[in-house]
């Protein structure tokens, strides 16, 4: 599975739009982008995913750039339980069954 | 509908003892992830069961094993326990034929002294 970089951390204000980026340049063609969040002493929570088209769900959306080596997570109304730490990953689409592998992720902290 | 529960929530054990978490995947999933998060990082695969056998596994010795039972519940056994061994253990479930997307439980932290 490729690699992600991303920021350690960001902060955004309550009721704003939070944008978190992520860097997948070696993505392969048959590779998804996963979303997945982190909120304190909780598990995983699955969030949204793409391949190519930018996806948009009840939580919030996904922009993929063209060349597909990065995206970008938007939260369009950030709230106070939005704060968390939120992991992007690349892995091939769920033809079998795949282990997800965690970096270290974005500590988003939306502040009041 | 639950999700994914684990048991116990929480669990002291002594360097060289033995532990068993235990996790219940959520209705109409059978296969089923364990993960060790250390403190600060993010989750690590250990390993997948599906079907009643390890499919898939992680960078973990031996010491780690684990079991799958028809009712698609799972164990995750730990021997031998190293100070390094605390952590948080979580579980993923996900349908296995069609789910992308997996569903973690609350997790087991954990501490060996």
């Amino acid at each position: 599975d490729a690699k992600t970089t991303q920021p350690p951390s960001m902060d955004c204000a309550e009721g704003r739009a939070a944008n978190l980026p992520c860097n997948h340049s070696t993505i392969s063609g048959n590779e998804y982008v996963y979303w997945y969040r982190q909120i304190h002493s909780q598990g995983p929570q699955y969030i949204i995913h793409g391949l190519k088209n930018n996806e948009t769900n009840e939580m919030a959306s996904l922009i993929i750039t063209e060349d597909r080596k990065s995206s970008t997570l938007i939260l369009p109304h950030a709230t106070l339980r939005d704060t968390a730490v939120y992991y992007c990953i690349v892995r091939v689409g769920d033809t079998g069954r795949r282990a997800l592998t965690f970096g270290s992720g974005t500590r988003l902290q939306v502040q009041p | 509908d639950a999700g994914v529960t684990q048991s116990p929530t929480h669990l002291i054990k002594t360097r060289g003892q033995q532990v068993t978490l235990r996790c219940s995947p959520k209705s109409g999933h059978d296969t089923v992830s364990w993960y060790q998060q250390a403190l600060g990082q993010g989750p690590q695969f250990i390993f997948q069961y599906y079907e009643e056998e390890e499919r898939q596994r992680g960078n973990f010795p031996d010491r780690f094993s684990g079991h799958q039972f028809p009712n698609y519940s799972s164990e995750l056994n730990v021997n031998a326990l190293l100070l390094g061994d605390s952590a948080l253990y979580l579980c993923a479930s996900r349908a296995g034929t069609s789910g992308y997307e997996q569903y973690f439980g609350p997790g087991t932290r954990l501490t060996v002294t």
